[in-house]
């Protein structure tokens, strides 16, 4: 079994739907990422969380160290936030980070 | 404007001919390090630097090399390359004071 586990790994929806994407972890960590790839590459990170809960725009990061889970939700999705997700955690030192394996989220217009 | 920049974007190569995948971030970063990303498998570590002169291997090290000669640069080495090596690179760094994760563009490499 992955120590982290993300899901569901493909998701498609309509625009203007709440999306969810889930991130469960089975160490304890220091940390964990939220990050954004686009078709094409680049890899962007969209939150670092240890506790509760960050907001940027249409996104919202939650975490519940208790129950080693976080999710990533984004409001109001728009065909531009298409792209694959991917949680990361830090183990120990937060240089070393154990990786999810993504969620493609796929959103028609 | 606080960047990685990784260079070349796209390299092919022929079997056993040394290469160099350069990395540079000018953010006064501390840490910086390697991933290669496969389909089906996400990113996995090849190396990782916490400072100058101090670098270790990650969870896939093999047929790779790296240095950490000044702050700013961390270029990966491929004395050898074999077609496994085919992937999809990526170069991040943080720093202590943030941990924010930084990735510079990418390096699509194929090994022919």
């Amino acid at each position: 079994k992955n120590e982290v586990e993300q899901s569901p790994q493909n998701l498609t929806a309509q625009e203007g739907e709440f999306i969810t994407i889930n991130c469960s972890y089975s160490v304890g960590i220091s940390a964990l990422h939220w990050l954004q790839q686009h078709p094409g590459g680049g890899i962007v990170s969209l939150f670092m969380l240890s506790s509760g809960k960050k907001k940027h725009g249409r996104l919202i990061a939650t975490i519940n160290i208790q129950e080693k889970h976080s999710s990533l939700h984004i409001t109001a999705s728009h065909p531009r936030d298409s792209a694959v997700y991917i949680c990361a955690v830090g183990k120990g030192s937060n240089y070393q980070l154990i990786w999810g394996a993504g969620t493609k989220l796929i959103i028609k217009p | 404007e606080a960047q990685v920049t990784q260079n070349p974007r796209y390299l092919i190569t022929v079997t056993g001919k040394k290469l160099t995948v350069t990395c540079s971030q000018n953010m006064n970063h501390e840490y910086m390090s390697w991933y290669r990303q496969d389909p089906g498998l996400g990113l996995r570590q090849i190396y990782y630097s916490m400072n100058v002169e101090v670098t270790d291997k990650g969870d896939v090290p093999e047929g790779y090399k790296v240095s950490r000669k000044e702050k700013r640069n961390f270029p990966l080495i491929l004395e050898s390359p074999s077609p496994n090596q085919t992937s999809l690179y990526f170069c991040a760094s943080t720093g202590t004071q943030s941990l924010k994760l930084f990735f510079g563009s990418g390096t699509q490499l194929s090994v022919l």
